[in-house]
């Protein structure tokens, strides 16, 4: 089993529709982190939490550390948004960081 | 600021041809890491380095080989190329302070590596 694990591997939606991407951790972390990876690029951060919410414009992150639990939302989403969200834990002790397979999203205009 | 870059972008090689994928950051980061992507898994990490003249051995160091003369440079070389080390590679930095204090990762484009 994987220490990171995410759901749902791949995703489809509908342009304007409210998205999530759900990431499971099973190791004592410092940071989780959510990245964007468009096809064919490269690998871009989105968030570094470790406690409660961050948002920058329509994408919204949350942590819940006692269910070591994490999801990324995105608000009125859009086809540009289409991409490989990667989420992955930095790991309390050593700073390695440990990564999710990814949610593959693709939004239909 | 270029931020993290990497060359080349494609490369093919056959087996047993050696060769070095270079990375190089702007930031005056220390802790400089190369992960290799695969289909279906998450990116693994291959070396890591906290500093000049430091580094350490990741999750698949097997094969490959890396040196920090400079904050600034951390190269990666694969010695005798093997097919199943056709993948995308990326090289990633970030400030390091220490264990109680986790910092934001800055991925290069990416290397993507085909060995016949």
């Amino acid at each position: 089993k994987n220490e990171v694990e995410q759901s749902p591997q791949n995703l489809t939606a509908q342009e304007g529709e409210f998205i999530t991407i759900n990431c499971s951790y099973s190791v004592g972390i410092s940071a989780l982190h959510w990245l964007q990876q468009h096809p064919g690029g490269g690998i871009v951060s989105l968030f570094m939490l470790s406690s409660g919410k961050k948002k920058h414009g329509r994408l919204i992150a949350t942590i819940n550390i006692q269910e070591k639990h994490s999801s990324l939302h995105i608000t009125a989403s859009h086809p540009r948004d289409s991409a490989v969200y990667i989420c992955a834990a930095t790991n309390f002790g050593n700073e390695k960081l440990t990564f999710g397979t990814g949610t593959r999203l693709t939004i239909i205009p | 600021n270029a931020g993290v870059t990497q060359t080349p972008k494609f490369q093919v090689l056959k087996t047993g041809q050696s060769m070095t994928l270079q990375c190089a950051q702007d930031m005056n980061h220390e802790y400089m890491s190369w992960y290799r992507q695969d289909p279906g898994m998450g990116l693994r990490l291959i070396h890591y380095s906290v500093g000049a003249g430091i580094t350490d051995q990741g999750e698949v160091p097997n094969g490959y080989n890396v040196s920090r003369s400079t904050t600034e440079d951390f190269p990666l070389r694969l010695l005798s190329a093997a097919p199943s080390q056709t993948s995308v590679y990326f090289c990633a930095s970030r400030a390091y302070r220490g264990t109680s204090f986790p910092n934001e990762q800055f991925f290069g484009p990416g290397t993507r590596l085909t060995v016949l």
